[in-house]
């Protein structure tokens, strides 16, 4: 089953406002959890790195306050695309790193979710 | 982490081995390999990872050349739901859980 969900898997929304993506662990907790945003035929591109109860890490050329990153809980995490725009379509994706497991594979991604701005 | 590099495309017919090739030529001694695989309008998925020794699981092996330069990621019998884009990453293990995602290689499974 899921380890990650996300959702919601597809949304659709007019220019100029803002549309919620929610990133839940589902088999444990997880203190970090990134975003992702991948362009149709693109590879996958890191946005920011989501940090429980302190502020999210950015990558260069992400906008902080365009992209609004919450991690209020150990197993949720919200990224808010606020005053969209029709270049912020794209998909995006979050993993999480099950650090604590003894697993070999520590990353789990989500469904991913397709945002189309109209 | 390591930069990767991969052919963009391969293709295969069904029921064939695909070979997915690998160089990452400046791979430090406690970076691990590890592949992942995105199908179409999905999340990455986890197939194998190894540091040294070649590794088989229920889905792939992964041949590690002596050197650890380079790496092959085999699917024994590709089937057409194995098309998708196959992503190699080095990474320490369990840190640096940010991935950095190459283009990849795009495999297409032919009948």
């Amino acid at each position: 089953g899921a380890v990650v969900s996300q959702h919601p898997s597809r949304v659709i929304c007019k220019s100029g406002t803002s549309v919620k993506i929610e990133c839940r662990s589902l088999d444990f907790q997880a203190t970090t959890m990134f975003w992702y945003r991948q362009f149709p035929k693109q590879s996958l591109m890191l946005m920011a790195t989501s940090n429980e109860g302190s502020k999210a890490t950015y990558e260069q050329g992400v906008e902080k306050d365009k992209f609004l990153i919450n991690h209020a809980s150990l197993t949720l995490s919200t990224l808010t695309v606020t005053s969209a725009h029709p270049e912020d379509s794209s998909f995006y994706i979050c993993s999480v790193d099950a650090a604590a497991g003894d697993a070999g594979n520590t990353i789990y991604f989500g469904e991913g979710s397709w945002l189309t701005v109209v | 982490d390591a930069k990767t590099t991969q052919p963009p495309s391969m293709d295969c017919a069904e029921g064939r081995a695909a070979n997915l090739p690998c160089n990452h030529s400046t791979i430090s001694g406690n970076e691990y390999v590890y592949w992942y695989r995105q199908i179409h309008s999905q999340g990455p998925q986890y197939i194998i990872h190894g540091l040294k020794n070649n590794e088989t699981n229920e889905m792939a092996s992964l041949i590690i050349t002596e050197d650890r330069k380079s790496s092959t990621l085999i699917l024994p019998h590709a089937t057409l739901r194995d098309t998708a884009v196959y992503y190699c990453i080095v990474r320490v293990f369990r840190t640096a859980s940010k991935l950095t995602f190459g283009t990849g290689t795009r495999l297409q499974v032919m009948l």
